[in-house]
């Protein structure tokens, strides 16, 4: 079970749109609704922003969105905010009630 | 409030074994999943594991299979998650999560997290 493929580092200037991508495959992103996001923060465990590609939980800005198509998904954050710099995670389910992550994201604001 | 509070940090030496445990509480057990993620220092977030509170029934990520063991106890709303024959590549911190148990919420509540690092 291989991990899900993320850009080591997207970076973004205050107030602009950025878009972190994650490849799958056929046995996993392609194959189910169940990707899911996470924001981590140093020395924190991770928060869940997106579930089922594109649903957030209570609490959660609208200026985070989440979709897929193929064997890709992606975590737009728009109106970035210096409060948005972290490393971001996708999960997927990837059959026979398993999970698999992806190597994280780094997103910086300039 | 959902919450889960983890046991303390552990020192181990190698081919030992360690037991983290994550006592939940704010929601109904025996109603959802418990899966176990770890994070090597400065890695990525690896799934290892999860089990149905409700019917005991677990599943592991093949490389763990023969090392690692997940079981609860409802009437202390507590996960255990046991994990044997340790090198360092098992230095991490380990998180407990709370999922639906057709994982359709993702991982909406974590614990703090509990440090292991194996060492001799």
């Amino acid at each position: 079970q291989s991990a899900l493929t993320q850009p080591a580092s997207v970076s973004g200037s205050r107030g602009q749109s950025i878009t972190i991508s994650c490849a799958g495959t056929s046995s996993d992103v392609a194959n189910y609704d169940l990707v899911s996001w996470y924001r981590q923060y140093p020395g924190e465990a991770p928060k869940l922003l997106i579930y089922e590609v594109n649903e957030r939980p209570s609490g959660i800005s609208t200026r985070f969105s989440g979709s897929k198509s193929g064997n890709s998904a992606s975590l737009t954050i728009s109106g970035l905010q210096a409060e948005d710099e972290a490393l971001y995670y996708c999960c997927s389910y990837s059959g026979g009630s398993s999970w698999v992550f992806g190597g994280g994201t780094k997103v910086t604001v300039v | 409030q959902v919450q889960f509070v983890q046991s303390g940090a552990e020192v181990k030496k190698p081919g030992a074994s360690v037991r983290v445990s994550c006592k939940a509480s704010g929601y109904t057990f025996s109603h959802y999943a418990v899966h176990w993620v770890r994070q090597a220092p400065g890695q990525r977030l690896e799934w290892m594991g999860w089990i149905n509170a409700g019917n005991g029934h677990t599943t592991f990520l093949h490389k763990f299979q023969g090392r690692i063991t997940i079981t609860r106890d409802t009437s202390a709303t507590t996960a255990y998650m046991d994990l044997s024959s340790l090198t360092s590549e098992d230095t991490a911190v380990y998180y407990c999560a709370r999922a639906s148990i057709v994982g359709t919420t993702g991982f909406d509540y974590w614990g703090q997290g509990t440090l292991v690092t194996v060492s001799s």
